[in-house]
Protein backbone atom coordinates (compact mmCIF):
# COMPACT_ATOMS: atom_id res chain seq x y z
CA UNK A 1 0.00 0.00 0.00
CA UNK A 2 1.23 3.39 -0.48
CA UNK A 3 1.45 5.67 2.81
CA UNK A 4 0.41 9.23 2.80
CA UNK A 5 1.95 11.26 4.95
CA UNK A 6 0.97 14.81 6.06
CA UNK A 7 2.10 17.73 7.98
CA UNK A 8 1.83 19.48 10.11
CA UNK A 9 -1.19 17.51 11.91
CA UNK A 10 -2.52 20.60 12.96
CA UNK A 11 -2.54 24.14 12.98
CA UNK A 12 -3.45 27.43 14.47
CA UNK A 13 -3.94 30.40 12.15
CA UNK A 14 -5.48 33.97 11.62
CA UNK A 15 -7.97 35.14 9.05
CA UNK A 16 -5.52 36.26 6.27
CA UNK A 17 -2.71 34.26 7.02
CA UNK A 18 -0.99 31.98 4.11
CA UNK A 19 -1.11 28.15 5.20
CA UNK A 20 0.75 25.74 3.82
CA UNK A 21 -0.22 21.73 3.71
CA UNK A 22 2.43 18.94 3.20
CA UNK A 23 1.50 15.77 2.28
CA UNK A 24 4.17 12.95 0.98
CA UNK A 25 3.78 9.75 -0.53
CA UNK A 26 5.75 6.73 0.31
CA UNK A 27 6.48 6.00 -3.39
CA UNK A 28 5.60 8.05 -6.55
CA UNK A 29 2.07 8.48 -7.65
CA UNK A 30 2.77 10.98 -10.32
CA UNK A 31 0.25 13.64 -10.01
CA UNK A 32 -2.37 11.20 -9.11
CA UNK A 33 -3.04 13.26 -5.95
CA UNK A 34 -6.25 14.56 -4.37
CA UNK A 35 -7.22 17.49 -1.69
CA UNK A 36 -10.47 17.20 0.48
CA UNK A 37 -11.87 19.46 2.99
CA UNK A 38 -13.90 18.14 5.93
CA UNK A 39 -16.11 19.77 8.56
CA UNK A 40 -16.77 18.08 11.94
CA UNK A 41 -19.62 15.61 11.33
CA UNK A 42 -19.98 16.16 7.78
CA UNK A 43 -18.52 14.36 4.63
CA UNK A 44 -15.14 15.11 2.85
CA UNK A 45 -15.50 17.78 0.05
CA UNK A 46 -13.20 17.87 -3.12
CA UNK A 47 -11.03 21.06 -3.19
CA UNK A 48 -8.08 19.75 -5.60
CA UNK A 49 -8.26 16.96 -8.01
CA UNK A 50 -4.50 15.59 -10.27
CA UNK A 51 -2.48 17.53 -7.92
CA UNK A 52 -2.85 21.50 -8.84
CA UNK A 53 -6.79 21.75 -10.76
CA UNK A 54 -9.35 23.50 -9.11
CA UNK A 55 -12.55 21.80 -8.38
CA UNK A 56 -15.65 23.59 -9.84
CA UNK A 57 -17.14 26.13 -7.37
CA UNK A 58 -13.82 26.06 -4.82
CA UNK A 59 -12.57 29.54 -4.06
CA UNK A 60 -9.34 30.26 -6.29
CA UNK A 61 -7.61 31.32 -2.81
CA UNK A 62 -7.21 27.08 -2.57
CA UNK A 63 -4.09 25.34 -4.56
CA UNK A 64 -2.60 22.64 -4.65
CA UNK A 65 1.17 21.65 -6.28
CA UNK A 66 3.75 19.07 -6.76
CA UNK A 67 4.50 15.85 -8.24
CA UNK A 68 6.05 12.19 -7.29
CA UNK A 69 6.03 11.82 -3.53
CA UNK A 70 5.83 15.65 -2.31
CA UNK A 71 2.71 17.59 -2.58
CA UNK A 72 1.45 21.04 -0.71
CA UNK A 73 -2.24 22.63 -0.35
CA UNK A 74 -1.74 26.56 -0.09
CA UNK A 75 -4.69 28.95 1.39
CA UNK A 76 -3.61 31.98 0.27
CA UNK A 77 -5.44 34.42 2.46
CA UNK A 78 -7.26 31.96 5.12
CA UNK A 79 -10.88 32.78 5.80
CA UNK A 80 -13.05 32.11 8.39
CA UNK A 81 -14.73 29.38 6.63
CA UNK A 82 -11.56 27.48 5.96
CA UNK A 83 -11.86 25.74 9.64
CA UNK A 84 -11.62 21.84 9.44
CA UNK A 85 -9.22 19.25 8.57
CA UNK A 86 -7.50 19.05 5.43
CA UNK A 87 -6.94 15.44 3.88
CA UNK A 88 -5.00 14.55 0.49
CA UNK A 89 -5.36 10.56 -1.20
CA UNK A 90 -3.21 9.48 -3.74
CA UNK A 91 -5.03 7.80 -7.10
CA UNK A 92 -2.17 6.41 -8.39
CA UNK A 93 -2.72 3.00 -7.60
CA UNK A 94 -5.11 0.84 -5.08
CA UNK A 95 -6.07 0.46 -2.08
CA UNK A 96 -6.67 4.69 -3.02
CA UNK A 97 -5.29 5.95 0.56
CA UNK A 98 -5.37 8.91 2.53
CA UNK A 99 -3.35 11.06 4.56
CA UNK A 100 -4.24 11.68 8.77
CA UNK A 101 -5.33 14.65 8.21
CA UNK A 102 -4.64 18.21 8.94
CA UNK A 103 -6.44 19.74 11.16
CA UNK A 104 -6.74 23.93 10.50
CA UNK A 105 -7.76 25.99 13.52
CA UNK A 106 -8.86 29.99 13.20
CA UNK B 1 -26.11 17.48 -9.88
CA UNK B 2 -25.68 14.27 -8.64
CA UNK B 3 -26.47 13.16 -4.36
CA UNK B 4 -25.80 10.42 -2.56
CA UNK B 5 -28.18 9.51 0.36
CA UNK B 6 -27.14 6.75 2.47
CA UNK B 7 -28.64 4.83 4.70
CA UNK B 8 -28.49 1.97 7.64
CA UNK B 9 -28.45 1.17 11.25
CA UNK B 10 -26.47 2.89 13.37
CA UNK B 11 -25.71 0.51 16.36
CA UNK B 12 -24.95 -2.84 16.69
CA UNK B 13 -23.41 -5.80 18.73
CA UNK B 14 -20.12 -7.54 18.44
CA UNK B 15 -19.88 -10.11 15.96
CA UNK B 16 -23.13 -8.49 13.97
CA UNK B 17 -22.98 -7.49 10.45
CA UNK B 18 -23.27 -4.01 9.09
CA UNK B 19 -25.59 -3.43 6.37
CA UNK B 20 -25.64 -0.05 4.92
CA UNK B 21 -27.37 1.09 1.38
CA UNK B 22 -26.61 4.43 -0.56
CA UNK B 23 -28.49 5.77 -3.16
CA UNK B 24 -27.65 7.44 -6.38
CA UNK B 25 -29.56 10.47 -7.68
CA UNK B 26 -29.01 12.20 -11.07
CA UNK B 27 -26.25 11.51 -13.40
CA UNK B 28 -24.81 8.59 -15.04
CA UNK B 29 -25.10 5.37 -12.87
CA UNK B 30 -22.63 3.20 -15.12
CA UNK B 31 -19.88 5.68 -15.59
CA UNK B 32 -18.22 5.65 -12.39
CA UNK B 33 -17.07 3.14 -9.45
CA UNK B 34 -19.27 3.62 -6.27
CA UNK B 35 -17.20 3.15 -3.12
CA UNK B 36 -17.61 2.79 1.06
CA UNK B 37 -15.01 4.58 2.77
CA UNK B 38 -14.98 4.47 6.45
CA UNK B 39 -13.42 7.18 9.21
CA UNK B 40 -13.09 5.92 12.89
CA UNK B 41 -13.24 8.45 15.40
CA UNK B 42 -10.56 10.64 15.63
CA UNK B 43 -8.67 9.02 12.47
CA UNK B 44 -7.83 9.45 8.73
CA UNK B 45 -10.39 8.55 6.31
CA UNK B 46 -9.69 4.49 5.33
CA UNK B 47 -11.11 3.11 1.76
CA UNK B 48 -13.25 -0.31 2.04
CA UNK B 49 -13.83 -1.00 -1.02
CA UNK B 50 -16.18 -0.55 -4.71
CA UNK B 51 -18.13 -1.40 -7.25
CA UNK B 52 -18.99 -0.60 -10.57
CA UNK B 53 -22.11 -0.87 -12.83
CA UNK B 54 -21.30 -4.67 -14.23
CA UNK B 55 -20.44 -5.87 -10.90
CA UNK B 56 -16.67 -5.73 -11.04
CA UNK B 57 -15.45 -4.88 -7.55
CA UNK B 58 -12.65 -3.84 -5.91
CA UNK B 59 -11.34 -3.81 -1.70
CA UNK B 60 -8.78 -2.95 0.40
CA UNK B 61 -6.73 -5.90 1.49
CA UNK B 62 -7.18 -5.15 4.97
CA UNK B 63 -11.01 -5.93 4.79
CA UNK B 64 -11.56 -7.74 1.91
CA UNK B 65 -12.16 -10.89 3.80
CA UNK B 66 -15.13 -9.34 5.78
CA UNK B 67 -16.75 -7.27 2.73
CA UNK B 68 -19.27 -7.81 0.44
CA UNK B 69 -20.43 -4.57 -1.94
CA UNK B 70 -23.31 -5.64 -4.15
CA UNK B 71 -25.64 -3.38 -6.54
CA UNK B 72 -28.73 -2.69 -7.68
CA UNK B 73 -28.79 -0.57 -11.30
CA UNK B 74 -32.36 -0.72 -11.48
CA UNK B 75 -32.54 1.08 -8.24
CA UNK B 76 -29.42 3.18 -8.81
CA UNK B 77 -28.46 1.33 -5.58
CA UNK B 78 -25.53 0.01 -4.27
CA UNK B 79 -24.72 -1.53 -0.43
CA UNK B 80 -22.14 -2.58 1.92
CA UNK B 81 -21.62 -5.78 4.35
CA UNK B 82 -19.20 -6.33 6.95
CA UNK B 83 -19.37 -8.80 8.84
CA UNK B 84 -17.80 -10.16 12.31
CA UNK B 85 -17.94 -6.97 13.53
CA UNK B 86 -15.94 -5.74 16.63
CA UNK B 87 -15.35 -2.34 18.54
CA UNK B 88 -12.28 -1.35 15.99
CA UNK B 89 -15.36 -1.28 13.17
CA UNK B 90 -16.73 2.11 14.96
CA UNK B 91 -16.76 4.67 12.32
CA UNK B 92 -18.36 7.38 10.44
CA UNK B 93 -18.88 5.36 7.25
CA UNK B 94 -19.33 7.47 3.93
CA UNK B 95 -20.42 6.34 0.09
CA UNK B 96 -18.63 8.09 -2.38
CA UNK B 97 -18.49 7.98 -6.31
CA UNK B 98 -15.19 7.60 -7.75
CA UNK B 99 -14.36 8.56 -11.56
CA UNK B 100 -12.22 7.02 -13.38
CA UNK B 101 -11.16 9.79 -16.43
CA UNK B 102 -7.86 10.21 -14.66
CA UNK B 103 -6.49 7.02 -13.57
CA UNK B 104 -7.58 6.42 -10.01
CA UNK B 105 -9.51 9.80 -10.33
CA UNK B 106 -10.98 11.33 -7.09
CA UNK B 107 -14.27 10.86 -4.78
CA UNK B 108 -16.70 13.18 -5.92
CA UNK B 109 -19.70 13.36 -4.51
CA UNK B 110 -19.80 11.89 -1.13
CA UNK B 111 -22.68 11.00 1.12
CA UNK B 112 -23.77 12.85 4.47
CA UNK B 113 -22.61 9.98 5.98
CA UNK B 114 -23.51 6.95 8.69
CA UNK B 115 -22.18 7.15 12.01
CA UNK B 116 -21.50 2.99 13.10
CA UNK B 117 -21.35 2.38 17.07
CA UNK B 118 -20.39 -1.35 18.02
CA UNK B 119 -20.80 -2.21 21.47
CA UNK B 120 -21.96 -4.79 23.61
Amino acid sequence: DIQMTQSPSSLSASIGDRVTITCRASQSVSTYLNWYQQKPGKAPKLLIYAASSLQSGVPSRFSGSGSGTDFTLTITTLQPEDFGTYSCQQSFSPPWTFGQGTKVAI
Amino acid sequence: QVQLQQWGAGLLKPSETLSLTCAVYGGSFSDYYWSWIRQSPGKGLEWIGEINHDGSSNFNPSLKSRVTISIDTSKNQFSLRLTSLTAADTAMYFCARRGTQYRGGWFDPWGQGTLVTVSS
